[in-house]
């Protein structure tokens, strides 16, 4: 177990329709990042957030949007939802801010489809 | 932009068997992490290196890191079923602020 909690663990809905994901960050972590995994994609980083504060962004499309709380937890919302946005989405934590430089812990991830 | 390719994309051994997973950056490598995946699950942290000829292990798992190369190796001794799984290398970027993901290797290990 990483410490990292995200729900829901699965969510089906219909293309055009909008969900909202939620990840809970490791205790005493300031930053977390979204990914999408996809077969034909691998894992592709989306956003980091810091402390309530944005700061890297990746190839995130502008249907989607997230952002952290006061209380660190975050939501990645996904809008106008499409077919090809079915995937596995996963958050992940760490202490600081150096992203790179910063061991990521995981979350079970939640699995978005789109029908 | 940089990107990790690893090697091979699969590997199919016999239980104790060794094996190596190969990891190459495009770029000059800041960083270079590896994780453990089962099939739709989290990614599970293994190992992170930062200097070059660093070597670490875990168990029965060790990574090396030769930064001339822009390379990294993971070695796992003596295989187990549940070394099973998808390996994924992870580098940071240029710019300190993401993690950029290799494509995995998936091992299958036959009892």
């Amino acid at each position: 177990d990483s410490g990292v909690t995200q729900t829901p663990k699965h969510l089906i809905t219909a293309t055009g329709q909008r969900v909202t994901l939620r990840c809970s960050p490791r205790s005493g972590d300031l930053s977390v990042y979204w990914y999408q995994q996809s077969l034909d994609q691998g894992l592709q980083f989306l956003i980091q957030y810091y402390n309530g504060e944005e700061r890297a962004k990746g190839n995130i499309l502008e249907r989607f949007s997230a952002q952290q709380f006061p209380d660190l937890h975050s939501e990645l919302n996904l809008s106008s939802l499409e077919l090809g946005d079915s995937a596995l989405y996963f958050c992940a934590s760490s202490v600081g801010l150096a992203g790179g430089l910063e061991t990521q812990y995981f979350g079970p991830g939640t699995r978005l489809l789109v029908l | 932009s940089q990107e990790l390719e690893q090697s091979p994309q699969s590997l199919i051994v016999q239980e104790g068997k060794n094996l190596t997973i190969n990891c190459t950056s495009s770029k000059t490598l800041y960083g270079l992490y590896w994780y453990k995946q089962k099939y739709g699950e989290g990614l599970i942290f293994l190992m992170m290196l930062q200097k070059g000829g660093e070597e670490k292990s875990h168990e029965k798992i060790t990574a090396k890191l030769d930064e001339k190369k822009q390379q990294s190796s993971l070695h796992i001794t003596a295989s187990q079923p549940s070394h099973a799984g998808i390996y994924l290398c992870g580098a940071g970027s240029t710019s300190y602020d993401k993690v950029i993901f290799g494509p995995g290797t998936s091992l299958s290990v036959i009892p």
